[in-house]
This record gives C-alpha cells, structure tokens and sequence, in this order.
C-alpha cells in the first residue's frame, strides 16, 4: 500500500533554533497534505493544510509565520517550526489523502516527536 | 476544533473478549472513518462508513453509525493483544477532505 514517510523521526533542539520537518510520499502523488499536532495523551488537531504548487492553508489560531508550510513537489511537504520554543514540544503528524476520485481516507506518516529545550 | 467525542476514554479488557467504543459528532458529515494508532506512531486507517450506511464489517471490526443521534461504535471481537492501541473516530463535512478527529480511545487488551 501506499506509504508516507517523515524526517527526521525525533528532533531535539534548542529555544530560538529553527526545526524542518518533512514529509513524503513515497508510492503516489500528493497534491494535497495535511499537518497535525499531537499532545501526550490527547486527539490530533489539524494544523494547516499543504498545497502543491500554492499557499498552505492553516486553521484558526496555527500562527503562519510560526509554523512554515512549504509544498515543493507532488511527493513533498515540509513544516518549518521557526524560533522554537518549549512550548512547541509536541508530536508532528503529517498525511495525504488517498489516491484516486474517493480521496476519502488518509495514509498517515509516522510521527516526528519535537521536543525543544 | 474537535468534532467526535469518544467514550470510554479508556478501555482495559482481557484477550478474547470484545471492545466497544463510541463516538459521537455534532455536526452533517459525508463519512466517518475509525482509525488505529499504536503508542509513538501515526495512525492508520481501520474502516469507513458513508452517512447513508448503517453498519459495516471489515474482519473483527463492525461499525454502526446512526445519524439520528449523531453517533458511531466500533466493536472489535475477539480482542487480542496486538489490538492495543488508541482508536480514534473522525469525521469529513461536506466535499472537504480534512479530517477532523475525536479525543480517542486507549485499549488495552491483556494476555
């Protein structure tokens, strides 16, 4: 089946740095990807979605210039966490809609655990 | 925001036997979808259920949606412990494909 990959899988790094996070999809084209958020022990919170070729769109409340979406090519997104802080510790999730006219379902990366000190 | 609100929160049941979990939404949707996520990972995709479906099978897994009382079940049979996970329901409104997700479910099913 269709596979989404993301790098790096965990990240440590200091208060002020700035964080790239990619996704990719490794088997089919992806015009459109998600990004979520993720706390310990609590749901998935849609950040922004990923547009090739445009400007990602983010939900309310997801700071744009804090959380940098670029979606460079057909098979990949990256979330830039610019000037981390503490704060932005989290578990950073990212998705693509199937393929084909039902796009209904989503294959989910595999997770990059942010944590920042 | 989060539209499914999952009950229980958290679920301890012995292999063999069956896990009920419950989801409720409070908006129309097209589909509402069941997903599985081991502790540390992403998640990946159990089942689907249109809006004009009432129930659905997929191995040990039935879903029942009833968009009377804005609500869906997943039973799994036959829990094993392998089936240990957080089950998350999620909903897509109207011809947008974001998911929106409920709090989840932890399982835990015991040797």
């Amino acid at each position: 089946g269709a596979v989404v990959s993301q790098h790096p899988s965990w990240v440590i790094c200091k208060s002020g740095t700035s964080v790239k996070i990619e996704c990719r999809s490794l088997d089919f084209q992806a015009t459109t990807m998600f990004w979520y958020r993720q706390f310990p022990k609590q749901s998935l919170m849609l950040m922004a979605t990923s547009n090739e070729g445009s400007k990602a769109t983010y939900e309310q409340g997801v700071e744009k210039d804090k959380f940098l979406i670029n979606h460079a090519s057909l098979t990949l997104s990256t979330l830039t966490v610019t000037s981390a802080h503490p704060e932005d510790s989290s578990f950073y999730i990212c998705s693509a809609p199937t393929s084909g006219s039902a796009r209904e379902t989503q294959y989910f990366g595999p997770g990059t655990r942010l944590l920042v000190l | 925001s989060q539209q499914g609100e999952e009950d229980p929160q958290a679920l301890s049941i012995q292999e063999g036997e069956n896990a009920t979990m419950n989801c409720s939404y409070k908006t129309s949707i097209n589909n509402l979808q069941w997903y599985r996520q081991n502790s540390g990972r992403g998640l990946v995709h159990l089942i689907l259920i249109r809006s004009n479906e009432r129930e659905k099978h997929s191995g040990r897994l039935r879903v029942t949606l009833d968009t009377s009382k804005k609500s869906s079940s997943l039973l799994i049979t036959a829990s094993r412990a392998a089936d240990t996970a957080s089950y998350f329901c999620a909903t897509a409104q109207g011809g947008s494909e974001k998911l929106v997700f409920g709090k989840g479910t932890k399982l835990t099913v015991n040797p």
